[in-house]
This record gives C-alpha cells, sequence and structure tokens, in this order.
C-alpha cells in the first residue's frame, strides 16, 4: 500500500545510546521532515530533505543527525540520546506543487522515551 | 524570521455553532502557503485547507474555510455548525517559498477545541 510508516511506534532506550527511527515512503515525494511534537511546543521541524543527499537543519537541529541516501528513506539518528529528547516523532512527505500547495502526509508517529 | 503562533491553547465551542481559530504568521518571502492540521486524540494528522500567499480569494473546504488577511499576516481557520467530531488539536503551518531558499515547513503550537454537547 502506498503511504508512508515509521518505525518503531514506540522506543524505550536510556541516555547515551545511540538510537536511529526509520521513515520510509512509497509516493517518491520529493520533500520529507522530521518533526517532534511536544505539549506547548506544537510540531518543531528538526530537519527536512529537499531530495536525496539534499538535507537542511530545522529549527531544533542540536542532537540530531539525518541522512537520505534514497529519496523513500530518511532516517533520524540520535547520536547520543538525552531526556530533553523524550517526546513523539512525526516523519512528514510531501510534493512541491505550484506555489508550494502540496499538503504533507505524516507517519503514524513514533513514540520515543528516554530514561 | 519564519514564525507561526497561534494564541489561543484552548478554545470551546457548542455543538452546531461557528468557531475561529486563529493563526498569524511572519515570513520575509513574498511566496509562502498556509495549512491548517487536524490531530484527533488518536493522533494522526489530517490536511484540512490550504491557502497561498498569491490567492486572491479565501480557501474553502466544506465546513473549513480560511479568513486570510495577507496585509494582517494572519490565516485563521473558521469551523462552521460544529460536530462533536471537531474536538481535536488544530495547527496552522506555513511552507516558504524559493526566495528564503528551502521550503522549510513550520507549525504553530496548536489550539485544542472542544465542542460541547
Amino acid at each position: 500500500d502506498a503511504g508512508i510508516t515509521q518505525s518503531p511506534r514506540y522506543k524505550i532506550t536510556e541516555t547515551g545510546r545511540q538510537v536511529t527511527l526509520m521513515c520510509h515512503q512509497t509516493w517518491s515525494h520529493s520533500y520529507m521532515f522530521w518533526y517532534r511534537q511536544d505539549l506547548g511546543h506544537g510540531l518543531r521541524l528538526i530537519y527536512y530533505s529537499a531530495a536525496a543527499d539534499i538535507t537542511d537543519k530545522g529549527e531544533v537541529p542540536d542532537g540530531y543527525v539525518v541522512s537520505r541516501s534514497k529519496t523513500e528513506n530518511f532516517p533520524l539518528t540520535l547520536e547520543s540520546a538525552t531526556r530533553s529528547q523524550t517526546s513523539v516523532y512525526f516523519c512528514a512527505s510531501s510534493e512541491l506543487g505550484a506555489y508550494s500547495n502540496q499538503p504533507q502526509h505524516f507517519g503514524d508517529g513514533t513514540r520515543l522515551s528516554i530514561l | 524570521a519564519q514564525k507561526i503562533t497561534q494564541t489561543q491553547p484552548g478554545m470551546f465551542v457548542q455543538e452546531k455553532e461557528a468557531v475561529t481559530l486563529d493563526c498569524t504568521y511572519d515570513t520575509s518571502d513574498p511566496s509562502y502557503g498556509l495549512f491548517w492540521y487536524k490531530q484527533p486524540s488518536s493522533g494522526e494528522m489530517i490536511f484540512l485547507i490550504y491557502q497561498g500567499s498569491y490567492d486572491q480569494q479565501n480557501a474553502t473546504e466544506g465546513r473549513y474555510s480560511l479568513n486570510f488577511q495577507k496585509a494582517r499576516k494572519s490565516a485563521n481557520l473558521v469551523i462552521s455548525a460544529s460536530q462533536l467530531g471537531d474536538s481535536a488539536m488544530y495547527f496552522c503551518a506555513m511552507r516558504e517559498g524559493p526566495e528564503t531558499g528551502g521550503f522549510k515547513t513550520i507549525f504553530g503550537a496548536g489550539t485544542r477545541l472542544f465542542v460541547k454537547a
């Protein structure tokens, strides 16, 4: 089925560990995004990508690393997890469209807890 | 700098009445898009409506309309004839265009809407 899938859905890890959140989309959308959702902050952009091998920082990139070797995949890595990175993480994709009018399609989110 | 502000953390509305959710934005890019999304308690993000910076008319999608006031940099969502199923979190988002070189999309903090029977 076409769509955008995130894995894992839930993850518990310890401070200092490296953890990677996966995101895969089947639409061949050019753009992909990673957000974190925290109470009172809405969705904050971590990183985004315009195409394979093109990534750029968002609002809160510190402590995160991304890569995009293939159009369909956009993994997010926390190199050394901290408690402040406990959050719900959403991946999204979109085409650009005329005048930037294409909406984003979101995955179901990954709930990450760092102990 | 690009910024989205939603000043209403929570709103109550009576079933069948209309409600307006506020959104203001700031950008230096003349070309941008404004979006509204709904997030029910189940957690998924649902796209509701889009308004382009060059659009002359306010966008409408069924019971949703967007009150776009470009000079005031506001893009308020109007939900007409509220239903119990409209109870959810609502997010305003903005995508900048090529002038600022990124098509980055950022979100506001959200407004939680409660519809009363």
